[in-house]
């Protein structure tokens, strides 16, 4: 298994540009998420799935969108790009069985470095 | 104020000494988890408890409901522990609150 997969590794954006991070697990996890990580700040939570078809927003969702049209993919995408999204991108997944989500185990990808001037 | 605090910030040790990171929350909370992000930014989860205490290897991880605090341990520790450690909690929905990370660096 390759587990969870991002790419890609590094991009840089022009402002008002958009772009595309894609997300795929082969591990038949349902849940999906997206995470940010800003430099001396948490992880933010800014979308995520609970299985194909849909999602639901996090903590820090302006200015992203996401699908889940496949249980594997979860692509996340920037429409119009700002300085401020500049951060690190963390796809993650786990496989939640019961009443209480996210007390599972979650798997996290290499992560996505944008930078956006 | 950050409702997930991670103490110390930074940390350094020398091989084989014991190391403690704690973390404390200030919102009632149904699990905790502990995660390590490498020197390259991965991140893998290392702990998810409710209660009580769970060992892994070197590890130990240990949660106090009543007092809202939690306790990573690394026994003999090791350069290769050197990494960011993540203390992060779930409470009331299926999202998780992480905290800042506490930085560390073991010297041989």
């Amino acid at each position: 298994n390759a587990g969870v997969t991002q790419t890609p590794k590094f991009r840089i954006l022009k402002i008002g540009q958009s772009m595309t991070l894609q997300c795929t697990q082969d591990m038949n996890h349902n849940y999906m998420y997206w995470y940010r990580q800003d430099p001396g700040m948490g992880l933010k939570l800014i979308y995520y799935s609970v299985g194909a078809g849909i999602t639901d927003k996090g903590e820090v969702p302006n200015g992203y969108n996401v699908s889940r049209s496949t249980t594997e993919d979860f692509p996340l995408r920037l429409e119009l790009a700002a300085p401020s999204q500049t951060s690190v991108y963390f796809c993650a997944s786990s496989y939640v069985q019961g009443l209480f989500p996210s007390t599972d185990t979650q798997y996290f990808g290499p992560g996505t470095r944008l930078t956006v001037l | 104020k950050n409702e997930v605090e991670q103490s110390p910030q930074n940390l350094t040790a020398q091989e084989g000494e014991f190391i403690t990171i704690n973390c404390s929350y200030s919102v009632g909370i149904s699990a905790l988890h502990w995660l390590q992000q490498h020197p390259g930014g991965g991140i893998v989860s290392l702990f998810m408890l409710s209660s009580g205490k769970k060992k892994h290897g070197r590890l130990i991880a240990t949660i106090n409901i009543q007092e809202k605090h939690s306790s990573l341990h690394i026994t003999a520790s090791h350069p290769r522990d050197s990494a960011v450690y993540i203390c992060a909690v779930l409470y009331n929905t299926d999202k998780l609150i992480f905290g800042t990370g506490t930085r560390l660096q073991v010297f041989p």
